[in-house]
């Protein structure tokens, strides 16, 4: 079956220690991204990756880091959570880098820093 | 489920109406969007998707319009069923070197049975 998968689906945990979220995708996608949900602001755009080795920041980097290695993994990494982390977060990818395709999205790993 | 879409607009209807779910998008330069559907506790979910070069487009149950002009997208969703209940997304492809999908706040459609 195509999917995004993203592991854990909920993560809860003390400010300052550093976490992984994993996202997979098996349909040899190009581009894949990652998004923070929250209430009243929508879906916000993290970091991207247009394809291996190519990462760049969206609209809210701050605190996070990605690495995009191989082309079916891209983590999300938080260094030092801080409780303004708290949030939803979704891995999403997309065929090509370029050009009107959607995204798949995966299921979203809810994450609490306390 | 998690709780994905407070202080949303919201539209409630009965099961069997049909529905009508507007957007007004930002950048007049976009010229792909794509109407997304997110039930409680998972990802957003493709529904349909409409080209500029488009003003309407037809999938089973649903039709995408694009005005232009105004800036504006509706979902229309006919025979609205319970399993229709969720919380609806647009979203637009902004453009720039970055192929990223801007996303509207959401509306949540509630039917009543």
């Amino acid at each position: 079956e195509a999917q995004v998968t993203q592991n854990p689906r909920y993560l809860i945990t003390v400010t300052g220690k550093k976490l992984t979220v994993t996202c997979s995708q098996n349909m040899n996608h190009e581009y894949m991204s990652w998004y923070r949900q929250d209430p009243g602001l929508g879906l916000r755009q993290i970091y991207y990756s247009m394809n291996v080795e190519v990462t760049d920041k969206g609209d809210v980097p701050e605190g996070y880091k990605v690495s995009r290695k191989e082309k079916r993994n891209f983590p999300l990494i938080l260094e030092s959570p801080s409780p303004n982390q708290t949030s939803l977060y979704f891995c999403a990818s997309s065929l090509y880098a370029t050009g009107n395709y959607g995204y798949t999205f995966g299921s979203g790993t809810r994450l609490t820093v306390v | 489920g998690e709780s994905v879409g407070l202080h949303l607009p919201t539209l409630s209807v009965q099961e069997g109406d049909n529905s009508i779910i507007n957007c007004a998008y930002s950048n007049s330069a976009s010229d792909y969007f794509i109407w997304y559907k997110q039930e409680s506790g998972k990802g957003p979910q493709f529904i349909i998707d409409i080209r500029s070069n488009m003003d309407k487009r037809q999938g089973q149950r649903v039709t995408v319009l694009l005005n232009k002009t105004v800036k504006h997208l509706s979902l229309q969703i006919a025979a609205t069923q319970p399993g229709d209940s969720a919380v609806y997304f647009c979203a637009e492809n902004s453009g720039g070197s970055n192929y990223k999908l801007t996303f509207g706040k959401g509306t949540l459609l509630t039917v009543n049975p």
